[in-house]
């Protein structure tokens, strides 16, 4: 059983377009998250959410709407799509938001978003 | 800025030598470290955690090292494998409001030599 699954894995579309990308994690965690992998590879944090509840919100453009229906899933709606917007999406949970609990985050297999 | 980086973007290593990671990180209230393995078309993997009330931490084949006096992190990989080859990353926790902010490095791409 796939921990934290992504869909879908490959997403090509043209400039302007809406679309999403959903996650869902089976791990029974309280924390799950949204990070942005660029093609230098470099990870950087979008969202966070505790419980169905946004805790982290990092400076990203307000054309990205996270969306969590329960604490299992949280979705990734992104409108008027830019060029700069391709990149490698990556999920996560973690059972701990932040306290004394280990960090360690899960991720799944990654999105990867192409906007011609 | 990024608070995270790495001194070597790239690393070659034989199979079966000792691999060292190295990163540097600028927060000094990051209190909580995390090394995390990449493999190509795939997300990033947990491999070891340290906080910063320890210098030293050792699982199957790694430990990680961290100098807080220079603001120093080390993966070290004992008898590398063709399996190991993957891209690094440390990540640092600056945490506040009891929620967990890992700021990732940039990466290190370990490559093993049969």
């Amino acid at each position: 059983d796939t921990a934290v699954s992504q869909t879908p894995k490959y997403l090509v579309t043209q400039m302007g377009n809406d679309k999403s990308i959903k996650c869902e994690q089976n791990l029974g965690h309280d924390t799950m998250y949204w990070y942005k992998q660029d093609s230098k590879k470099f990870l950087k944090i979008m969202f966070s959410y505790n419980n169905k509840e946004l805790i982290i919100n990092e400076t990203v453009p307000n054309r990205f709407s996270p969306k969590s229906p329960d604490k299992a899933h949280l979705n990734l709606h992104i409108n008027s799509l830019e060029l700069g917007d391709s990149a490698v999406y990556f999920c996560a949970s973690s059972q701990d938001s932040g306290g004394t609990g280990t960090g360690e985050l899960f991720f799944g297999e990654g999105s990867r978003l192409t906007v011609l | 800025g990024e608070s995270v980086g790495l001194h070597l973007p790239t690393l070659s290593v034989q199979e079966g030598d000792n691999s060292i990671i190295n990163c540097a990180y600028s927060n000094s209230a990051s209190d909580y470290f995390i090394w995390y393995k990449q493999e190509s078309g795939k997300g990033p993997q947990f491999i070891i955690d340290i906080r910063s009330n320890m210098d030293k931490r050792q699982g199957q084949r790694v430990t990680v090292l961290l100098n807080k006096t220079v603001k120093h992190l080390s993966l070290q990989i004992a008898a590398t494998q063709p399996g190991d080859s993957a891209v690094y990353f440390c990540a640092e926790n600056r945490s506040g409001a009891g929620s967990y902010q890992l700021t990732f490095g940039k990466g290190t791409k370990l490559s093993v030599i049969p």
